[in-house]
This record gives C-alpha cells, structure tokens and sequence, in this order.
C-alpha cells in the first residue's frame, strides 16, 4: 500500500462544478503540500498545510490530522484548472516528500 | 528571484554518456531536493541536502548516479554511464528550510537516453 494515495485517479467535469480530490496519507507528517503539474510539465506549489484549512482564490485546502485524510476543492471549475494535482506529504522526521500518483482533472467547457 | 533554475530543459544522449542536469536554487533557501518523474512510478525523492549536506540519499537508484552541492547555489546530478531507463523527467526542488515551508521546483530537464 503506498504511503499516501489519492482520489479519484481521472476526474472529468464541467466548467462550473464542484470539485473535490481526495488525499490519504499513512505516515506521520510535519506538512501536506498540494502540487498542480500543467500539460507543459512545470510544478507550481499550491498549498502547504498542517492544520485546518486554506483558500486561495478558487481553491481551498483542508486537512484532518487525527484522520490523515486532506481535501483540495475547487469552486467554479474552469477549463484552465485541467491539470494533474499531486498531494505530497511532508515527513516529520526526515523532512522529504512523499508524492500521490497525482489526480489528472479535465474540465470541459 | 527567478525562482529554481535548472538546465538542461532537455538532453538527449546515448546509452552509455555521462549525464550532468544542473539546478540554481532561490536565494537563501536551505534545503534542495532532486526529484525523478517517470509514468510508471510518478515523482520520487532522489536525495536532498540542507545546507549544502546530503541528508537522505536512499531514492538514488545506485552507484551509476551521484549528487552533489559544492556551495548554497549550485547543485549536480550526475548519471554515468546512463541507460535508456534512466529517461525521465528530473526535478529540483528548494524550500526554505527541510520541514515547514512550502517548495518551490524547476522547471525540470527531460532526460532521453537512445
């Protein structure tokens, strides 16, 4: 079983909808970092989080410490936030981190 | 800040060259990581290094690749002799220190071994 596993895999919406991806981890973490990766392969960080939640415009994270279990919602999809999104759990002793296989969204217009 | 740099964007070599992939971190991060991403197994930790220190090196896949940070702003992954499996996506990464701040990566240097 990998350390940190992500759902779902493929993702397909409409622009507009809700969006939820799913993030469990099963190792002690200092951090939870989500990634965005685009179609031309640049990572860009989203967010970084150990307690609560987070919003940046669109997006919000959350994360449950007692559940190991992180959210990333997206409100209002649009066709530009097709990308694959990587939950990386940072850990507590070592400091590396420890990638999900990535969620690869596409939202249609 | 430019934010992390690294070059090659791509290399293509031949079974057997030696490979050297280069990363400039941010200014005054501590912490640099390289990472591997392939569509097999995804991204993997390759090694990372706080200040200039290499502190965990167990993802280098073995003795054919070799890592080093000679000073704060400069850093090396070196694979000699490649093989057409080490063709990947390599990524650098830098944060400010090695535990709660947010990580900042490369563009990252697509790597194909004929």
């Amino acid at each position: 079983k990998n350390e940190v596993e992500q759902s779902p895999q493929n993702l397909t919406a409409q622009e507009g909808e809700f969006i939820t991806i799913n993030c469990s981890y099963s190792v002690g973490i200092s951090a939870l970092h989500w990634l965005q990766q685009h179609p031309g392969g640049g990572i860009v960080s989203l967010f970084m989080l150990s307690s609560g939640k987070k919003k940046h415009g669109r997006l919000i994270a959350t994360i449950n410490i007692q559940e190991k279990h992180s959210s990333l919602h997206i409100t209002a999809s649009h066709p530009r936030d097709s990308a694959v999104y990587i939950c990386a759990a940072r850990r507590g002793s070592q400091g590396n981190l420890i990638f999900g296989k990535g969620t690869k969204l596409s939202v249609k217009p | 800040d430019a934010g992390v740099i690294q070059s090659p964007r791509h290399e293509v070599t031949e079974m057997g060259q030696e490979v050297t992939l280069r990363c400039k971190p941010i200014s005054g991060h501590n912490s640099l990581f390289w990472y591997r991403q392939t569509m097999m197994r995804g991204l993997e930790l390759l090694i990372y290094f706080n200040n200039n220190v290499p502190i965990d090196d167990s993802g280098m896949p073995e003795d054919r690749f070799s890592a080093k940070m000679p000073n704060a702003s400069f850093s090396t992954l070196k694979i000699q002799p490649s093989e057409p499996r080490d063709s990947a996506v390599y990524f650098c990464a830098s944060s400010l220190n090695w535990l709660n701040t947010e990580a900042f990566f490369g563009q990252g240097t697509r790597l194909t071994v004929v």
